[in-house]
């Protein structure tokens, strides 16, 4: 049972240009949220995180966006660089039991020089 | 700056072996944790640790043990191999459980055949 999807295996986009990756989840007890990402033979590193009583959290070229009602969030990277390229994933948990993040399939990013 | 150190990066297993994967930290996070990944599937907990001589399952913690002697290292031992168990395993941790992010090791390719 997936609690945290992203359909998306995979996005390419041209350097310079806005990525969007999207996030869906089912649990409506998650109310934190986190991006990893992951070079290929390398563990995930933190990205950026936001928590359910926010709606936006940005730092630099990225901004993190939740909508609680849909139960989704996006990660936008402007502009994109090529540097990012690698895969991205989305991890939720609910505070009150805490004890685990729930992680979504991942989203290979290819940014296109 | 080590972080989390995991070792081995890669093994083959035949059915039946047991081995340890070694997990290190080097930053004094109380909290520990052993992710499996498997292919086009988001990381799975396996075991956690919120201190030396405390451990709790995760949520795919079959086939496996560890142990929390000290609070720099957490082994993840496989006594049985079994081809179930073929993924890549991350070692993590985490100051805090609760709402804080994750520092993850470079990963284990685990093959059992």
């Amino acid at each position: 049972d997936q609690q945290v999807k992203q359909n998306s295996p995979s996005l390419s986009v041209q350097e310079g240009r806005i990525s969007i990756l999207n996030c869906d989840y089912t649990n409506s007890m998650f109310d934190y949220f986190l991006w990893y990402k992951k070079y290929p033979a390398e563990g995930p590193t933190f990205l950026i995180s936001i928590s359910s009583i926010k709606d936006k959290n940005e730092d630099g070229r990225f901004t993190v966006f939740l909508n609680k009602s849909a139960k989704h969030l996006s990660l936008h990277i402007v502009p994109s660089q090529p540097g990012d390229s690698a895969v991205y994933f989305c991890a939720a948990t609910a505070s009150n039991t805490g004890n685990q993040f729930y992680f979504g399939t991942g989203t290979s990013l290819t940014v296109i020089p | 700056n080590a972080g989390v150190t995991q070792t081995p990066k890669f093994r083959i297993l035949k059915i039946g072996q047991s081995m340890t994967l070694q997990c290190a930290q080097d930053m004094n996070h109380n909290y520990m944790y052993w992710y499996r990944q498997d292919p086009g599937m988001g990381l799975k907990l396996i075991y956690y640790s919120v201190g030396a001589g405390i451990t709790d399952k995760g949520e795919v913690p079959n086939g496996y043990n560890v142990s929390r002697s000290t609070t720099e290292d957490f082994p993840l031992r496989l006594e049985l191999a079994a081809p179930s168990q073929t993924s890549v395993y991350f070692c993590a941790s985490s100051y805090e459980r609760l709402n804080e992010k994750l520092f993850f090791g470079s990963g284990t390719q685990l093959s059992v055949l």
